[in-house]
């Protein structure tokens, strides 16, 4: 596609339940990014892919979020037993490989009652 | 590992006045430098940066941001606002150093253009 694609692109989910959220980077775009955006904070990093390798997670901030990138294209970040801190926009981004530019998805807001 | 600074989280300006949203970084390598843009319910979009060879780069809408190596800066300027520039936005620093750096945001300035 033209940009990157993220859904759902809302998710409201009871404290406990697990979530799965899409990310269909740029077509031919090796690198992917995962960003977590609290309400009125920056994003910050969660991990990056480089085709399906997943070489940096130091930013998942518990054992209940796991990224995966089986073929190296579309990406799913999931969140176990989510719960209320879990509430969130979660940003997918990606770009070429060695390209400093990053290329924003519209986000996922999870909700978290 | 490398920071950055907005310390303004609102700035509020009447439409054609001139603005200024700062931003400030730290590093102890040579940096990217990039302002991405938000809008209300959509995701960021890159406004500009600065990679190398000139300081002063501009964007498509008007906006400038100069590199000040020796401040550790890359403020945001646009000499005349609309109130379609109402939106939130972010400066990000990078690293330069080979291999995978991951892009780090501040915390966001709040551009408020009313009539």
């Amino acid at each position: 596609g033209a940009g990157v694609s993220q859904s759902p692109r809302y998710k409201v989910a009871k404290r406990g339940q697990d979530v799965a959220l899409r990310c269909d980077p740029i077509s031919g775009h090796v690198s992917l990014f995962w960003y977590q955006q609290a309400l009125g904070q920056g994003p910050e990093f969660l991990t990056y892919f480089q085709n399906e390798a997943q070489l940096d997670k130091s930013g998942l901030p518990s054992d209940r979020f796991f990224a995966e990138r089986p073929e190296g294209s579309v990406s799913t970040l999931k969140i176990q037993r989510t719960q209320q801190e879990d509430s969130a926009v979660y940003l997918c981004a990606s770009s070429l490989v060695g390209q400093p530019s990053l290329f924003f998805g519209p986000g996922t807001r999870l909700t978290v009652l | 590992a490398q920071s950055v600074t907005q310390l303004d989280s609102q700035v509020p300006v009447f439409e054609e006045a001139p603005v200024e949203l700062r931003c400030n970084y730290s590093s102890s390598v040579s940096v990217y430098l990039f302002w991405y843009v938000q809008y209300p319910n959509q995701g960021l979009q890159l406004l500009l940066k600065y990679l190398s060879g000139s300081t002063l780069v501009e964007s498509i809408n008007g906006f400038e941001a100069e590199f000040n190596k020796s401040q550790t800066s890359f403020h945001l300027r646009k000499p005349s606002v609309h109130i379609s520039d109402t939106a939130e936005y972010f400066c990000a620093v990078r690293e330069t150093n080979t291999g995978f750096q991951k892009l780090v945001f501040g915390t966001g300035t709040r551009l408020l253009v009313s009539p």
